[in-house]
């Protein structure tokens, strides 16, 4: 069994440019969460997304960021116009159907903006 | 609200030492805790998960925690330091056991492991 997969692993664009994030979960997982990590911190919760849904976006910047996991196709995580403060490492995280199940995490996507 | 504080940014110990990470963690509910390991340039592996069963959890590579809930700890332990044990730490808190809300994260303890 695949576990979580990222692409591309390493994103680079200029200020402006739009970002896409694609993240494929593990055979079976129909939860995906996405998280960023700040160099020297922690990682942030940003959305949880099911199928078609998005769960809970209380951590995702209120402009230039969204999410989709559409019925067929990877989620995608979008960032429009990138400033260098959306230089980060962005990783993507998924779990099956049933509430106590653990996140299991992606390589990540580590996005430099120049 | 939720929160998770990771004593010491950065730990070092001989190999061999016991290591030693602490995890306090804040919750109005009663929580779901876990610690992960983070290789440089990789993503996070599950460690070991508290979901409200044991107090004393085992993981793997070795490591265990126990859920305090009088202290409101969930410290990381492993007898015997391997040089291959360094690496970034993370303990999270959760309100389910994980599958169904986002992870709050601590800021991360660096192990640093000395020959």
């Amino acid at each position: 069994n695949a576990g979580v997969m990222q692409n591309p692993r390493h994103l680079v664009r200029r200020r402006g440019q739009e970002a896409r994030l694609r993240c494929s979960p593990m055979k079976g997982h129909s939860h995906v969460y996405w998280y960023r990590q700040l160099p020297e911190e922690g990682l942030k919760f940003m959305v949880y997304l099911q199928k078609e849904n998005i769960i809970d976006e209380s951590g995702m910047p209120k402009e230039r960021f969204s999410a989709e996991f559409p019925k067929e196709g990877p989620s995608i995580l979008r960032i429009q116009q990138v400033v260098r403060g959306d230089s980060a490492a962005y990783f993507c995280a998924s779990s099956p159907l049933t509430v106590t199940d653990t996140q299991y995490f992606g390589p990540g996507t580590r996005l430099t903006v120049l | 609200a939720q929160s998770v504080t990771q004593l010491g940014s950065h730990v070092s110990v001989s190999e061999g030492a016991l290591v030693l990470l602490r995890c306090n963690y804040s919750s109005s509910v009663p929580p779901y805790l876990f610690w992960y390991v983070q290789y440089p340039n990789q993503g996070l592996q599950l460690l070991l998960k508290y979901t409200s069963a044991a107090t004393l959890v085992k993981g793997i590579n070795g490591f265990e925690a126990e859920f305090k809930k009088s202290e409101t700890s969930f410290h990381l332990t492993k007898p015997s330091a391997h040089m291959s044990d360094a690496a970034e730490y993370f303990c999270a808190v959760s309100r389910s056991g994980g599958g169904a809300d986002g992870l709050t994260f601590g800021k991360g303890t660096h192990l640093i492991i000395q020959p």
